[in-house]
């Protein structure tokens, strides 16, 4: 059964900073998606990587995969308030369901 | 843009009700999806479909069941509602094929059971 870890749970930093948030999973996929849902919205979704070292990037955002280690990343450069959100892992099991992360909410201050 | 369309934002229901969540994409997906989210648990899945009059349990199906008699319109139904079942719920759709986006969500629908 496929399991998906994030960490951290919940991030607080402030502005200009670098971090990265892990998301651990348990079992091989073909496909790992991050979401972003922001207060009481729905979720969006920001990247799909496909294979081992796919790397995507958006802005401020860079999202990477390393299958072997079963590992993927969400970096965040020099951090602005409009990223405060939460941030979602998904991955494939089976032909049709995404499993998810528990999520981290990142909370960007002045 | 495909959209995903669920018929209430907030509800608020009483204990032993039968509840109805409606769900209306607008894209012709084949697969539609719902989760319940909860604080510190992320998204699990209650019930998917693949084809009209299909259904598969998924991760928390117990308390719940779905209707799905056309391709576009999937329905989730608690029996008997109960507090535990105070949460987020959202609807999701997506193409067999997948994509690059893998699903689009709708806006989410909270419901409160008292």
């Amino acid at each position: 059964e496929l399991k998906v870890e994030q960490n951290p749970l919940f991030l607080s930093m402030q502005e200009g900073k670098n971090y990265t948030i892990y998301c651990n999973y348990s079992t091989t996929s073909d496909r790992l998606y991050w979401y972003r849902q922001d207060p009481g919205k729905s979720l969006e979704s920001l990247f799909v990587l496909l294979s081992n070292g796919a790397v995507k990037q958006e802005g401020r955002l860079m999202a990477s995969l390393d299958t072997k280690a079963r590992l993927s990343t969400l970096h965040i450069t020099a951090a602005v308030h409009d990223l405060s959100a939460t941030y979602f892992c998904a991955l494939i099991q089976g032909a049709q369901k995404l499993v998810f992360g528990q999520g981290t909410r990142l909370t960007i201050n002045p | 843009d495909v959209k995903v369309t669920q018929s209430s934002r907030y509800l608020v229901k009483r204990t032993g009700e039968k509840v109805f969540l409606e769900c209306v994409q607008d894209m012709d997906h084949e697969n539609m999806f719902w989760y319940r989210q909860d604080p510190g648990l992320g998204l699990r899945l209650i019930y998917f479909s693949y084809d009209v009059k299909m259904k598969e349990k998924g991760d928390i199906p117990e308390g719940y069941s779905v209707s799905r008699e056309k391709k576009e319109r999937f329905s989730l139904i608690l029996e008997s509602a109960s507090t535990n079942q105070t949460s987020m719920y959202l609807c999701a759709s997506s193409l067999s094929s997948w994509g690059n986006y893998g699903y689009t969500f709708g806006s989410g629908t909270r419901l409160t059971v008292v």
